[in-house]
């Protein structure tokens, strides 16, 4: 099946720094890629879609300036998290539908754990 | 979408099939089924997808009810690593841009 790959793994940084995690889609084109964030104990929330050569459409109560999402290519989106605080800790995970399956199932990146200190 | 509804929770015997309930009684006709899991840590893995027909892959097997308003998805001989969130979706294979919607799923645990 499609393959997403989703760059760091894991990640910990200081409180005020900025950080960026990769969203790829290794053997499919995808227009449109989908960020979530999962707390523990939590399902998955989305909170923004990405589309490529346009602005990113964010759900209500998430921040765009804190969140930025480029998606600058077909392949590969991104997720800036700027400023970050301990509060934005959390499992953070893309997705992207690969609409030459019959299904047009969605396949998603293996999450990256954010802890901010 | 559709609205599913999950157990929390199940467990099963190491060995044993596995077999995981889920209602969809609003589901309109050009919907799917499709079935994802989550193991700790990691992001969603798919597993299967079906509109009508029972399906079936190397992962499991996907029952759907002739009214397509429940379907089950079987592990046919669970192991340890099975033990995960599995989550059933409802939604159209087209609208391009729209996301894939979770609920809780239910937590399965594969016990020795």
């Amino acid at each position: 099946g499609a393959v997403v790959s989703q760059h760091p793994s894991r990640v910990i940084c200081k409180s005020g720094t900025s950080v960026k995690i990769e969203c790829r889609s290794l053997d499919f084109q995808a227009t449109t890629m989908f960020w979530y964030r999962q707390f523990p104990k939590q399902s998955l929330m989305l909170m923004a879609t990405s589309n490529e050569g346009s602005k990113a459409t964010y759900e209500q109560g998430v921040e765009k300036d804190k969140f930025l999402i480029n998606h600058a290519s077909l392949t590969l989106s991104t997720l800036t998290v700027t400023s970050a605080h301990p509060e934005d800790s959390s499992f953070y995970i893309c997705s992207a539908r690969d609409f030459r399956a019959q299904g047009a199932e969605a396949f998603f990146g293996q999450g990256t754990r954010l802890t901010v200190v | 979408d559709a609205k599913t509804t999950q157990p929390p929770s199940m467990d099963c015997a190491e060995g044993r099939a596995a077999n995981l309930p889920c209602n969809h009684s609003t589901i309109s006709g050009n919907e799917y089924v499709y079935w994802y899991r989550q193991i700790h840590s990691q992001g969603p893995q798919y597993i299967i997808h079906g509109l009508k027909n029972n399906e079936t892959n190397e992962m499991a097997s996907l029952i759907i009810t002739e009214d397509r308003k429940s379907s089950t998805l079987i592990l046919p001989h669970a192991t340890l690593r099975d033990t995960a969130v599995y989550y059933c979706i409802v939604r159209t294979r087209d609208n391009y841009g729209q996301n894939f919607v979770f609920g809780p799923g239910t937590r399965l645990s594969v016990l020795p």
